[in-house]
């Protein structure tokens, strides 16, 4: 098992559409969640970071259930410029101050006019 | 501030050559990574480094090696390249080693081994 999984899409929606990514992901231990975005050919950058309360920046709503081990990203009024792929990252604590960063293999969501 | 750069961004190798892979960061981050991407697979960790003079292996370490002479560069070396190590290469920095903070990536490097 894949210990961040994401369902690779492509999603194509139309503008304005809304539209959700799920992840789940294997380690329990885990602390820390986040969302890349990368764009076709360069490089991934941070998009946000996930909050067990959930946490919303602008169109942008990301949600965490661990008991569950899932992490959600939804993206409202969606808009040309969303196209890319989106990453799903979970850290896993490798000791008390070190940890790594695992990713999905992304989600890729085309939006057309 | 121009953050994470690479270098080169594009190289063609022919099997059995070597070549490096230079990542620098202007950002005085202590700890770096390098990163490969392949088609379906997400980014899996090569090496990574803590600090100057320290490098530690990743996921998929074998084939390369590494090195951190000065905080600001960290080296990726492949010795006698396979085709197996065509893929993008990203390098990341980041000012915790905890993983709760941002990862900074370079824009990468496109490596084709014939």
């Amino acid at each position: 098992r894949k210990e961040v999984e994401q369902d690779p899409g492509p999603f194509n929606v139309p503008e304005g559409a809304t539209v959700a990514f799920n992840c789940t992901y294997s380690n329990s231990a885990s602390q820390s969640f986040f969302w890349y975005r990368q764009d076709c050919r360069k490089e991934p950058k941070l998009l946000m970071s996930v909050y067990s309360s959930g946490n919303e920046d602008g169109r942008f709503t990301a949600q965490l259930n661990r008991a569950s081990q899932y992490i959600s990203l939804l993206i409202r009024d969606s808009k040309l410029s969303d196209s890319a792929t989106y990453l799903c990252v979970v850290n896993i604590p490798l000791s008390s101050n070190t940890g790594k960063l695992i990713f999905g293999q992304g989600t890729t969501l085309q939006v057309k006019p | 501030n121009a953050g994470v750069t690479q270098t080169p961004k594009f190289r063609v190798l022919k099997t059995g050559q070597s070549m490096t892979l230079l990542c620098a960061q202007d950002m005085n981050h202590e700890y770096m990574y390098w990163y490969r991407q392949d088609p379906g697979m997400g980014l899996r960790l090569i090496h990574y480094s803590v600090g100057e003079g320290t490098t530690a292996k990743g996921e998929v370490p074998d084939g390369y090696n590494v090195s951190r002479l000065k905080k600001q560069n960290f080296l990726l070396g492949l010795e006698s390249a396979a085709p197996s190590q065509t893929s993008v290469y990203f390098c990341a920095s980041t000012s915790d080693p905890r993983g709760v903070y941002e990862q900074y990536f370079g824009p990468g490097t496109r490596l084709t081994v014939t």
